[in-house]
């Protein structure tokens, strides 16, 4: 399976800890996303890089977030100081950038990282 | 105004009808568009997208494309228990998804 790889599947943690999230894209793919969807919401967009470089944070995300991707190939999304808040499915997507026409390719997502913080 | 807005729902359609989602969305300069379907508990999957006004087929699905009104719609016909799922449209200009459309298809 070549698809989007992301690890932990689950992850529950006290508040106030840190936790780490992996995701590995499709090899080819040199864009990397990163959502955060909660129950009956749509996906929330937190950040994409283009290969190793970090081309858009939203502004939603607080500074307790960070993430990196630092030869270009899988990324990390780390929460410092967890909030029950922060409970949510996490899910990382990748795409091939933009086509010849400039057209955003479509986003292909793994199976998501649940994160339950307590 | 949200950027990207669908009718929660739920769609309820008999099996064999037509379900009809529709989807609108706010920046005019938006050029790509996409349909994703989720299965509860699961991750979101492609079904579709779109870049050029008009209609896209592509078997039991047709993405409709109306930028002068702003709109984007996805029909699936000979709907299906199975298709029962929530529906995302995305405008993935802006990297924007809408809250997603309930389907419920009944036998």
């Amino acid at each position: 399976d070549t698809g989007v790889s992301q690890d932990p599947r689950h992850k529950i943690t006290k508040r106030g800890q840190n936790v780490t999230f992996r995701c590995d894209p499709i090899s080819e793919h040199n864009r990397l996303y990163w959502y955060r969807q909660t129950l009956g919401q749509g996906p929330e967009f937190l950040t994409y890089f283009q290969n190793e470089a970090q081309l858009e944070k939203s502004r939603l995300l607080s500074d307790r977030f960070s993430a990196e991707r630092p030869k270009g190939s899988f990324s990390t999304l780390e929460i410092q100081r967890t909030e029950q808040g922060d409970s949510a499915m996490y899910l990382c997507a990748s795409s091939t950038g933009q086509d010849q026409s400039s057209y955003n390719s479509p986003l292909h997502f793994g199976n998501g990282t649940r994160l339950t913080v307590t | 105004q949200k950027e990207v807005e669908q009718n929660s729902g739920p769609l309820s359609v008999p099996e064999g009808a037509i379900a009809s989602l529709n989807c609108t969305y706010s920046d005019r300069g938006s050029q790509s568009f996409f349909w994703y379907r989720q299965y509860s508990g699961k991750s979101p999957e492609l079904i579709m997208f779109i870049y050029s006004n008009g209609d896209k087929e592509d078997g039991r699905f047709t993405a409709q494309l109306n930028k002068a009104s702003q709109y984007v719609s996805l029909l699936i016909r000979d709907s299906q228990p199975s298709d029962s799922a929530t529906y995302l449209c995305a405008v993935t200009d802006k990297l924007i998804f809408g809250t997603g459309t309930r389907l419920q298809v009944f036998p």
